[in-house]
């Protein structure tokens, strides 16, 4: 079983300032974990995956997340926002069964 | 990248009547496609898989006779909004993993088709 929980629903922070968004997971396997942004009407990009390689991953856009196994995290953060970075971003986890598994979604916004 | 079509991005159409997305994908084969279903201000809701020459796995829930699927070669899969309603109203959309890169390599997601039924 696996399962994913992003610990904010909406993020406001000012452009310029450090993002941080929050996931949890949950997996009877060795976990594949993935964070997406999906902009308004459109479908998912991925931003950056963690598949058991390096434990600090950096992604397109500015955006790095930690694979944490002992707290079972992998946070999304930015050092400085920009205005695009405005949109609902998704943790996905994908253990066992390769069926990935999203979290609720966590809306970022910016403000000037 | 690898990229991932879908058609059409929106489409109105009367209730009763039935309504057919595509998802290509352009660059790579894909022996496995998601459909997923999201409503306002919600996640994805997973509908069902789509296997490449055999049957659909819905999801509990999911009526697989109103939501027909088709996945007839490894770059093409359907998902078909069978006498559709209003209640079938939603924003629709595909995904689809590189049968090359392993299956927990990341899903390539088309860019959604908004359904509106009047």
């Amino acid at each position: 079983a696996q399962s994913v929980t992003q610990l904010d629903s909406h993020v406001s922070v000012s452009e310029g300032t450090p993002v941080l968004l929050r996931c949890n997971y949950s997996s009877s396997y060795s976990p594949s974990l993935f964070w997406y942004v999906q902009h308004p009407n459109k479908g998912l990009q991925l931003l950056l995956k963690y598949t058991s390689a390096a434990t600090l991953v950096k992604g397109i856009n500015g955006f790095e997340a930690e694979f944490k196994k002992s707290e079972t995290s992998f946070h999304l953060t930015k050092p400085s926002a920009h205005m695009s970075d405005a949109a609902e971003y998704f943790c996905v986890v994908t253990g066992g069964s390769y069926i990935p598994t999203f979290g609720r979604g966590t809306s970022l916004i910016v403000h000037p | 990248g690898a990229v991932v079509s879908q058609h059409p991005s929106r489409v109105i159409c009367k209730s009763g009547t039935s309504v057919k997305i595509e998802c290509r994908s352009l660059d790579f084969q894909a022996t496995t496609m998601f459909w997923y279903r999201q409503f306002p201000k919600q996640s994805l809701m997973l509908m069902a898989t789509s296997n490449e020459g055999s049957k659909a796995t819905y999801e509990q829930g999911v009526e697989k006779d109103k939501f027909l699927i088709n996945h007839a070669s490894l770059t093409l899969s359907t998902l078909t909004v069978t006498s559709a309603h209003p209640e079938d109203s939603s924003f629709y959309i595909c995904s689809a993993r590189d049968h090359g890169q392993g299956a927990d390599s990341p899903l390539h997601f088309g860019n959604g088709t908004r359904l509106t039924v009047t």
